[in-house]
């Protein structure tokens, strides 16, 4: 059963504190990217990996972090600089940068109390 | 920055009747994709269609482009209760860089009534 899964779905965390969001894919895809959307908005690039060891800054990418140091996982941390953190956080995947079409996560819903 | 934008904003229709949505760009593209969300959930693909065409069908979905404009529409035909979501367009930027990354519009949030 193929696909892309994110964990945990509903995250709390006290603000002040680092939270790392998972992301994995079985697709075999090289492209990950993650994403923020906040209530009746469009989604908004945070950092993309176009290929293992290599990741990109997106729109937003103050206050997050990522690493990818395997080609199915792309794990995105929420750090303390980032002022408004709560959000629902949508991980996808693509076959490779540049083919458009993306495969996306169940998302995780971050609250910061 | 944004780069497509969805008209309307919310649209209320009766089961079996046909729901449009416009989509609007800003700059040259070579594709357009749409998307479903349905609420809480992650989003689905439903239909790219490139820039050298102008309409494109995949079972009740039709699809249309006018690069002349920067529009496209979706069209769903004979709705259905299942079929209410959240509906997105998303563009590739040639301006920034190409096809790397995703433009994603706000959204239409359609219902549609039993």
């Amino acid at each position: 059963d193929g696909g892309i899964t994110q964990s945990p779905k509903y995250l709390f965390r006290k603000e002040g504190q680092n939270v790392t969001l998972s992301c994995e894919q079985n697709l075999n895809h090289d492209a990950m990217y993650w994403y923020r959307q906040d209530p009746g908005q469009g989604l908004r690039l945070i950092y993309y990996s176009q290929i293992v060891n290599d990741f990109q800054k997106g729109d937003i990418a103050e206050g997050y972090s990522v690493s990818r140091e395997k080609k199915e996982s792309f794990p995105l941390t929420v750090t303390s600089a980032q002022k408004n953190p709560t959000a629902f956080y949508l991980c996808a995947s693509s076959i490779r940068s540049g083919w458009n079409e993306q495969f996306f996560g169940p998302g995780t819903r971050l609250t910061v109390l | 920055s944004q780069q497509g934008e969805e008209d309307p904003q919310a649209l209320s229709i009766q089961e079996g009747e046909n729901a449009t949505m416009n989509c609007s760009y800003k700059t040259s593209i070579n594709n357009l994709q749409w998307y479903r969300q349905n609420s809480g959930r992650g989003l689905v693909h439903l239909i790219l269609i490139r820039s050298n065409e102008r309409e494109k069908h995949s079972g009740r979905l039709r699809v249309t482009l006018d690069t002349s404009k920067k529009s496209s529409s979706l069209l769903i035909t004979a709705s259905r209760a299942a079929d209410t979501a959240s509906y997105f367009c998303a563009t590739d930027d040639i301006a920034q860089g190409g096809s790397e990354k995703l433009v994603f519009g706000k959204g239409t949030k359609l219902t549609v009534n039993p």
